[in-house]
């Protein structure tokens, strides 16, 4: 059984589109986080999120947003995808210990 | 801000050979610290972490890690490297509001045969 995975794991879409990846954890973790590695695989924390609180990364623009319908799930939609969004996208989730990672969403802004 | 650096791009190491792969880092109060690896393609693998406790911790896959207070480092090692080890390694550290970790830019390890 994969532990967290993520849906599509390519995108490819044009810029002004709206797009959505969708992440499912089946650990029963509380929290659930993205994170954006870039072409140079530098790795950044956008989002973290259990039931009781969101905490959002500054920089991250507000065209990105997470929606939680329950506590395994933490979908990220995008409005109005620019060039610079393309990127691999990971989900992660976690107790109070490490973190587990989905296998990625890699998002190509045409 | 808690963060940690990764001073090495990439890491070239004989197969059999004892590798490291630094870290440092910079925190207010007690870091958790850890190591996870990314192979091409793939998502990110923990491999360990530093809660407290003992200052060498042992992991996945024959890793391991010692913390360094004094020195403020967490270097990855593994007594004999495998050509299967090469991928990507990152070292991370968490932040101090909720659970997210803020990585370092990763160093790329190659084991030749």
């Amino acid at each position: 059984d994969t532990a967290v995975s993520q849906t599509p794991k390519y995108l490819v879409t044009q810029m002004g589109n709206d797009k959505s990846i969708k992440c499912e954890q089946n650990l029963g973790h509380d929290t659930m986080y993205w994170y954006k590695q870039d072409s140079k695989k530098f790795l950044k924390i956008m989002f973290s999120y259990n039931n009781k609180e969101l905490i959002i990364n500054e920089t991250v623009p507000n065209r990105f947003s997470p929606k939680s319908p329950d506590k395994a799930h933490l979908n990220l939609h995008i409005n109005s995808l620019e060039l610079g969004d393309s990127a691999v996208y990971f989900c992660a989730s976690s107790g109070i210990g490490e973190q587990f990672f989905g296998p990625g969403t890699r998002l190509t802004v045409l | 801000a808690q963060s940690v650096a990764q001073p090495e791009d990439q890491v070239n190491v004989a197969e059999g050979n004892p590798l490291t792969v630094k870290c440092t880092y910079s925190v207010s109060g007690n870091p958790y610290l850890f190591w996870y690896v990314q192979y091409p393609n793939r998502g990110l693998q923990f491999l360990l972490k530093y809660i407290t406790g003992d200052n060498l911790v042992k992991g996945s896959y024959g890793f391991e890690a010692e913390f360094n207070k004094s020195q403020t480092s967490f270097h990855l090692k593994k007594p004999s490297a495998l050509v299967s080890d090469s991928a990507l390694y990152f070292c991370a550290v968490r932040v101090l509001s909720g659970y997210a970790l803020n990585f370092g830019k990763g160093t790329s390890l190659l084991v030749t045969p």
